[in-house]
């Protein structure tokens, strides 16, 4: 089925770990974006790409990585975890304007 | 810093009865103006989105824009207790990119049966 995946769903890592969230989509949507959802801040744009190879900042990209190598894929890693990157991120996809989201990754940092 | 405000709540009301999410955002030049909900636990999924000042209806919603007061809000009416949930307003000004939404943090919306 078309859509929006999102894997793990859940993860429970240690300080200074490495992580990747990953995220694919079927629709071949050009742009991609990774939030960031927290009780108190919202959702927080991190990276989004506007089409394969094409990547640029949010609001809160610090600790963060992203690659686009192809169309369907945007990898978020953490490359050495924090306490504050413990989250719930979401990945979108988006035709002008409108997001369909992944069903998300909760992500816990100890 | 562009930012989208909108009243944490809860925001209580009974079955039945109209209730009504505000939005206020700072940015003049945002074109493009969206509602999610957010059930607890799910992801965010789109309930409308408005263009244009004035009223858009949609079955039970009706959202409304003003541009020179930089206020866009939810009317849901006849509420059910399936629409307890949370509710995001959203804002794009195009700029930059298609798609780059600014999230106010949302208004939770209980029904009450």
């Amino acid at each position: 089925d078309a859509g929006i995946t999102q894997s793990p769903r859940y993860k429970i890592t240690e300080t200074g770990r490495q992580v990747t969230l990953m995220c694919h989509q079927t629709w071949s949507h050009s742009y991609m974006f990774w939030y960031r959802q927290d009780l108190g801040h919202g959702l927080r744009l991190i990276y989004y790409s506007a089409a394969a190879d094409i990547t640029d900042k949010g609001e809160v990209p610090d600790g963060y990585v992203v690659s686009r190598s192809k169309t369907e894929n945007f990898p978020l890693t953490l490359e050495s975890a924090t306490r504050s990157q413990t989250s719930v991120y979401f990945c979108a996809s988006s035709p002008p304007g409108e997001l369909f989201f992944g069903e998300g990754s909760r992500l816990t940092v100890l | 810093q562009k930012e989208v405000e909108q009243n944490s709540g809860p925001l209580s009301v009974p079955e039945g009865a109209i209730a009504s999410l505000n939005c206020t955002y700072s940015d003049r030049g945002s074109q493009s103006f969206f509602w999610y909900r957010q059930y607890s636990g799910k992801s965010p999924e789109l309930i409308m989105f408005i263009y244009s000042n004035g009223d858009k209806e949609d079955g039970r919603f009706t959202a409304q824009l003003n541009k020179a007061s930089q206020y866009v809000s939810l009317l849901i009416r006849d509420s059910q207790p399936s629409d307890s949930a949370t509710y995001l307003c959203a804002v794009t000004n195009y700029g930059g990119s298609q798609g780059n939404l600014i999230f106010g943090k949302g208004t939770k919306l209980s029904v009450k049966p």
